[in-house]
């Protein structure tokens, strides 16, 4: 059974940073592509970045390029997003997902969580 | 970015009665679209994949069709546990994007 646990979800000012940690069982790493996708206290899914480990590539939505980073350690099973700059906007539940190649892609593993609450 | 678009937002409806999601998608993603099932406080849930592809474990009652720029979301006959609120996402190009959501409440 794949089971995703995130961790390091908090209270943080604006303009700080945060690191977020996934870590992963049931899984071999090298098959997934894992990513992280947020939702905002009362809306919608947004999917925020994400990392392929077969072929290094990561990718990020526009309103956290250049602020967050993913990365991990495969051999560790554990996925990370840090998170500079906050903004209020940023406040959200922050899901651990993965993907395969055995639904297309698509994610089919996910975590329950970390929430992250930017305020002063 | 490719939007997606989902209609309706908000779907009331009955116990037995067949329903319809709709996603569009402003430009094409070819057959790489998932709908996704969530409940309050619960984590999302892959049904659907490559746009008609039904997850392991995923009742019957649940069908996808479509491809390039339209995509729905069928449910036969709906039951009690399907009241939660639909997304589709495609997946086709980074980065990934989300519809609004749709919520199924009871009628």
């Amino acid at each position: 059974e794949v089971q995703l646990v995130e961790s390091g979800g908090g209270l943080v000012q604006p303009g700080r940073s945060l690191r977020l940690s996934c870590v992963a069982s049931g899984i071999t790493f090298d098959d997934y592509a894992m990513h992280w996708v947020r939702q905002a206290p009362g809306k919608g899914l947004e999917w925020v970045s994400g990392i392929s480990w077969r072929s290094g590539e990561t990718a990020y939505a526009a309103s956290v390029k250049g602020r967050f980073t993913i990365s991990g350690d495969s051999a560790k099973n554990s996925l990370h997003l840090q998170m500079n700059s906050l903004r209020a906007e940023d406040t959200a539940l922050y899901y651990c997902g993965g993907s395969s190649g055995t639904t297309g892609w698509a994610i089919d593993s996910w975590g329950q969580g970390a929430l992250v609450t930017v305020s002063s | 970015d490719i939007q997606m678009t989902q209609s309706p937002s908000t779907l009331s409806a009955s116990v037995g009665d067949r329903v319809t999601i709709t996603c569009r998608a402003s430009q094409s993603i070819s057959s790489w679209l998932a709908w996704y099932q969530q409940k309050p406080g619960k984590a999302p849930k892959l049904l659907i994949y490559k746009a008609s592809s039904l997850e392991s474990g995923v009742p019957s009652r649940f069908s996808g069709s479509g491809s390039g720029t339209e995509f729905t979301l069928t449910i036969s006959s709906l039951q009690p546990d399907d009241f939660a609120t639909y997304y589709c996402q495609q997946y086709n190009t980074y980065p990934w994007t989300f519809g609004q959501g749709t919520e199924v409440e009871i009628k």
